[in-house]
């Protein structure tokens, strides 16, 4: 499985877009990246995934770019809420297997 | 309600003292897993279940035994507790691939375990 790199934290203002890059530039054809999220000690939470489009649900905006190297996910407005630790995860199409890297940690401040 | 219930949700025991952790999902999924998370490890997964009687090692499963008998439950057994297993333990359900191409995967709310 590919193996993804994101920084370790970031902050964000509250109201403001926060951007969680992802590099995954050993990613091959058949492996999609997802993006789970983990506020505090609760079980993490799926978010959004995508193979080759950028994608867009109601929490967030995935964008991937024409290489497929590297990713970004987009919260549009982020809350005080969305303080969590972020992970990009890639996965292969043929397995249910998720691989947690250690995420980013996203600090939203007043 | 959609959810993944893991009980209990803390646990405070013993050196060898057998213990069992339930996992049980209202979702009809086929596939199961636990995990275990710890400071700086991010989480492992410890054991999976493919379907009903289908289980298999994940990448840390020393320690660890589970069954799937039924559908819904898929119960974490420590036979004989040892301190390095004190962590914080996910439950997790999905649909698997053959059902979905969304395999998003439910986690359930987490078993915080201290072995004294």
């Amino acid at each position: 499985d590919a193996k993804t790199t994101q920084p370790p934290s970031m902050d964000c203002a509250e109201g403001r877009a926060a951007n969680l890059p992802c590099n995954h530039s050993t990613i091959s054809g058949n492996e999609y990246v997802y993006w789970y999220r983990q506020i505090h000690s609760q079980g993490p939470q799926y978010i959004i995934h995508g193979l080759k489009n950028n994608e867009t649900n109601e929490m967030a905006s995935l964008i991937i770019t024409e290489d497929r190297k590297s990713s970004t996910l987009i919260l549009p407005h982020a809350t005080l809420r969305d303080t969590a630790v972020y992970y990009c995860i890639v996965r292969r199409s043929d397995t249910d297997k998720l691989i947690f890297g250690t995420g980013t940690r996203l600090q939203v401040f007043p | 309600e959609a959810q993944v219930t893991q009980n209990p949700r803390y646990l405070i025991t013993v050196t060898g003292k057998k213990l069992t952790v339930t996992c049980s999902q209202n979702m009809n999924h086929e596939y199961m897993s636990w995990y275990r998370q710890d400071p700086g490890l991010g989480l492992r997964q410890i054991y999976y279940s493919m379907n009903v009687e289908v289980t298999d090692k994940g990448d840390v499963p020393e320690g660890y035994k589970v069954s799937r008998k039924e559908k819904r439950n898929f119960p974490l057994i420590l036979e004989s507790p040892s301190p390095n297993q004190t962590s914080l333990y996910f439950c997790a359900s999905s649909l698997s691939l053959g059902q979905s191409l969304r395999v998003e995967q439910f986690f359930g709310p987490g078993t915080r375990l201290t072995v004294l």
